[in-house]
């Protein structure tokens, strides 16, 4: 069964550093995400991607994150200058394929010290 | 107000029963329902997508009240794996739209 595959499992980083989390979505899907989970609290939407552009974002989506689909299988999320607060579980997920739904990767923790 | 609103549990029965989660949601312009699980620091996993007239996968029942801004999921005959975290997710617009997720309710299944 295709799933979302996401690199690395986890990765910490020093306060301002600049991280890129990488995600290859389900291959027949057009629609890509990302969420974010702190610990302990929901899954919360960050940004959704179509047609190489952004269709949606949040109020999390600052100016210190972007979103890149640089070839045809990888979509990436950087944040720039990394925060605590930024130390959450990074999920990518995908949808478009026959039924519309979103499916989900395995996550990724970041760890910002 | 929250977008959507679950009970958080936990709830804690016996192999063999019967559970019900509720969940209601804020926002009368939505328009697709979702149940996910989440196991202990993994990803949602998709359970079942909930449509008006309610739907059935098996052991697995939800049912959706647009009037009341309700839904609900029940587990027949609960077994051990069915130990997670459900979570209730609605959407605005069509499901490639942007998921609002609830905080989720805990359930665990002992023998």
């Amino acid at each position: 069964e295709p799933e979302v595959t996401q690199t690395p499992s986890h990765q910490v980083t020093q306060m301002g550093q600049e991280v890129i989390l990488r995600c290859v979505p389900i291959s027949n899907h057009l629609y890509f995400y990302w969420y974010r989970q702190i610990l302990g609290q929901k899954v919360e939407f960050l940004v959704s991607f179509y047609n190489n552009e952004i269709s949606e974002k949040s109020e999390i989506f600052d100016d210190q994150f972007s979103v890149e689909r640089p070839d045809g299988s990888n979509f990436t999320l950087k944040i720039r200058s990394t925060k605590l607060e930024d130390s959450a579980m990074y999920f990518c997920a995908s949808s478009g394929g026959d039924n519309y739904e979103q499916y989900f990767g395995p996550g990724t923790r970041l760890t910002v010290t | 107000r929250k977008e959507v609103e679950q009970d958080p549990g936990p709830f804690n029965v016996p192999e063999g029963a019967t559970v019900a989660f509720n969940c209601t949601y804020s926002n009368s312009a939505s328009q697709s329902f979702f149940w996910y699980r989440q196991d202990c620091r993994k990803e949602p996993k998709l359970l079942m997508s909930v449509y008006s007239s309610g739907n059935e996968d098996g052991r697995f029942t939800a049912q959706l009240n647009r009037a009341s801004q309700y839904i609900s999921l029940l587990i027949r005959d609960s077994k051990l794996s069915d130990s997670a975290t459900y979570l209730c997710v609605v959407a605005r617009g069509s499901t490639l739209g942007r998921l609002y997720f609830g905080r989720g309710t805990q359930l665990t299944v002992w023998p």
